[in-house]
């Protein structure tokens, strides 16, 4: 059983289109993630959901909305992506908020063209 | 959230010889963790330290936690292949704050 999986892992799309992108985990966290890592590999904090409330929102663009149904699942879905969306996406989940032991899913390969 | 600078950018090694990152702060952390991101995967949490002067060893990995806790270092003893990867080094609690990540990569 994948303790944290993501869907798409990869997704090719024109710019101007809207996309989704899946994150579900069977760990039991409270907390679920966004993170992005771009071309340079920096990885950098999108948004946080405790227990489907967003606690974390990184001046991340109006375009990108997290959805938290319930604790086990944060999709993210992007309106309008543009050439600099193009990065890979990670989901991730952790229980307890101490940063112990983040669990990152397999990430989604956004290209967008 | 406070910034943590990691070096070397890049590390390249012969297979057999030992690897050094290195994860600094201008400001005392209350903890700092180490994650091995293989190429094309995920992170993957290593280790979280916390104390002051702390050290851990897995296998052919010591993690330190510098006495001020304002920086940290990972040392590999003897890589080996499997050793090749990005190490990123990150600290925070509600928000993980990564560095910029160290890539090795290995000479067989």
């Amino acid at each position: 059983d994948t303790a944290v999986s993501q869907t798409p892992k990869y997704l090719v799309t024109q710019m101007g289109n809207d996309k989704s992108i899946k994150c579900e985990q069977n760990l039991g966290h409270d907390t679920m993630y966004w993170y992005k890592q771009d071309s340079k590999k920096f990885l950098k904090i999108m948004f946080s959901y405790n227990n489907k409330e967003l606690i974390i929102n990184e001046t991340v663009p109006n375009r990108f909305s997290p959805k938290s149904p319930d604790k086990a699942h944060l999709n993210l879905h992007i309106n309008s992506l543009e050439l600099g969306d193009s990065a890979v996406y990670f989901c991730a989940s952790s229980q307890g908020g101490d940063g112990l032991g983040y669990t990152f899913g397999s990430g989604t390969r956004l290209t967008v063209v | 959230g406070q910034q943590v600078m990691q070096i070397p950018q890049y590390q390249h090694v012969q297979e057999g010889e030992d690897f050094t990152t290195y994860c600094n702060s201008s400001t005392t952390l209350s903890n700092i963790q180490w994650y091995k991101q293989r190429p094309g995967g995920h992170p993957v949490f290593l280790i979280q330290l916390v104390k002051s002067g702390e050290v851990k060893k897995q296998k052919r990995l010591t993690f330190q936690f510098g006495e001020a806790k304002k920086n940290s270092s990972l040392h590999i003893t003897a890589t080996q292949t499997t050793d090749v990867g990005t190490y990123f080094c990150s600290q925070g609690a509600q928000k993980l704050v990564f560095g910029q990540g160290t890539r090795l990569t290995i000479n067989p």
